[in-house]
Parts: C-alpha cells; structure tokens; sequence
C-alpha cells in the first residue's frame, strides 16, 4: 500500500532555475495539499485541491503553481526558484472535507544555490 | 486567522514517565482536530483523529482530548519509551473552510533512556 508518495527526495537547483515537485496518491482521495516546513515556522499551506480539475491558493502561494489534470496527482511548480524557497516540502491528502485523516507523503528537501 | 499553539517547543523525560503534550487554537468553531508524530527527516504519521463532537479518543498508550471551549487538546503518552521520542504536531480543521488543516509549530519530544 503506497499511500501518499512524492518524487523527487531530494533536490538541489540554481537560483532562477524551474522544477516540478509530483505527488501521487492511491488511495483515491479528493483533497489534496502541498506544504512547506521552515524550522520555527511549522508547516505553512502552500496551495490545496478539492478535487480534479480545482486548484486554491493556501497561506503562501507565492512564487510557485499548480495542477491537478488527474484525481491521483497534484504538482507543485517552481517557475524561477529563489534560496527563499530552500525547505522541505510535504504533499498531503484526505478523503474530503468531512471528518478525516490527512495522510502525508515523505517529502522532498529542495535547496536553492 | 485561526492560530495554534503547542507549548513548550522542547521536552525531555526520563523513559517510563507519563506525560502530557498540550495544544491551543484560538478559534473554537473547529471541525476536527488531529495529532501526528514526525521522526527526523520523516514525513508525518498520524496518531490520533478527534471529531468536534467527541471528547477525547485513544489509541494503545496514546490519548487525545479535546476540549472545544477552552481551545485545548493534551496527548497523553503513558509509560514513555525512547521510541516515543518525535516531534508531535496538532492540526486543526475549522468548521468553516474545513478542506484546510491548520498545523501548530510542534513538541520535540526526547525520551531519556
């Protein structure tokens, strides 16, 4: 049972550089959720989907975007990265709004040179 | 803004005691409140799931209540063991908006062998 996985682990870039971020869920979950883990700051929402096709802004937004084309897949991306977006970055997801658990992925620790 | 708080930051016992982890929001109207757990360099595990209109839940040595009113829930961890050590996040969902988690910053937990 896979759960929540996110690819890559790791990952280093230049400053300006772009990526994607992919998380992938099998448990056929319809909100899905990226997060950002910063020491002292805790986990900050980044943008969060209630289902295929939608996208929402969450906390902080800025500077990335993005998609859910497939119900089983939300990514997040780094247009131009900045060494403000060095963090570790965790994908979640949840049966719907109702009562229930969030289950996490990972995550994936990006550094920016 | 929904705010939670997790006091202290850090915490060391000695292996066997019981203990009581605390967390705080500042908006009561929530939907559900959750606990999890993060070793080093992990993504987070879910412990405990507590509904608004329950009072606490358990779970082996784990026990989460919840107490709406007052803005608080304790995790109550009986008979410690070095393997309990972690840190431990709550995460609040508001009855309003409730497709978002709202994390807390976390208790480093150490168990001293």
């Amino acid at each position: 049972n896979a759960g929540v996985t996110q690819t890559p682990k790791f990952r280093v870039l230049k400053t300006g550089q772009s990526m994607t971020l992919l998380c992938a869920q099998d448990m056929n979950h319809e909100y899905m959720y990226w997060y950002r883990q910063d020491p002292g700051m805790g986990l900050r929402l980044i943008h969060y989907s209630v289902g295929e096709g939608t996208t929402a802004k969450g906390e902080v937004p800025d500077g990335y975007n993005v998609s859910r084309l497939k119900k089983q897949n939300f990514l997040l991306g780094l247009e131009s990265a900045a060494p403000s977006q060095t963090s570790v970055y965790f994908c979640a997801s949840r049966v719907d709004g109702g009562p229930t658990e969030a289950f996490f992925g990972q995550g994936t620790r990006l550094t920016v040179v | 803004k929904q705010e939670v708080t997790q006091i202290p930051a850090a915490l060391s016992v000695p292996e066997g005691e019981n203990l009581v982890l605390n967390c705080s929001f500042t908006d009561s109207a929530i939907y559900n409140l959750q606990w999890f757990r993060q070793d080093p360099g992990k993504g987070l595990t879910s412990l405990l799931l507590i509904q608004s209109s329950q009072r606490e839940q358990t779970s082996g040595r784990l026990n989460a209540s919840l107490d709406k009113s007052s803005g608080r829930s304790t995790l109550y961890i009986a008979a410690s063991q070095p393997g309990d050590s972690a840190t431990y996040l709550c995460a609040v969902t508001l009855n309003f908006g409730n497709e978002k988690l709202t994390f807390g910053t976390g208790t480093r937990l150490t168990i001293i062998p």
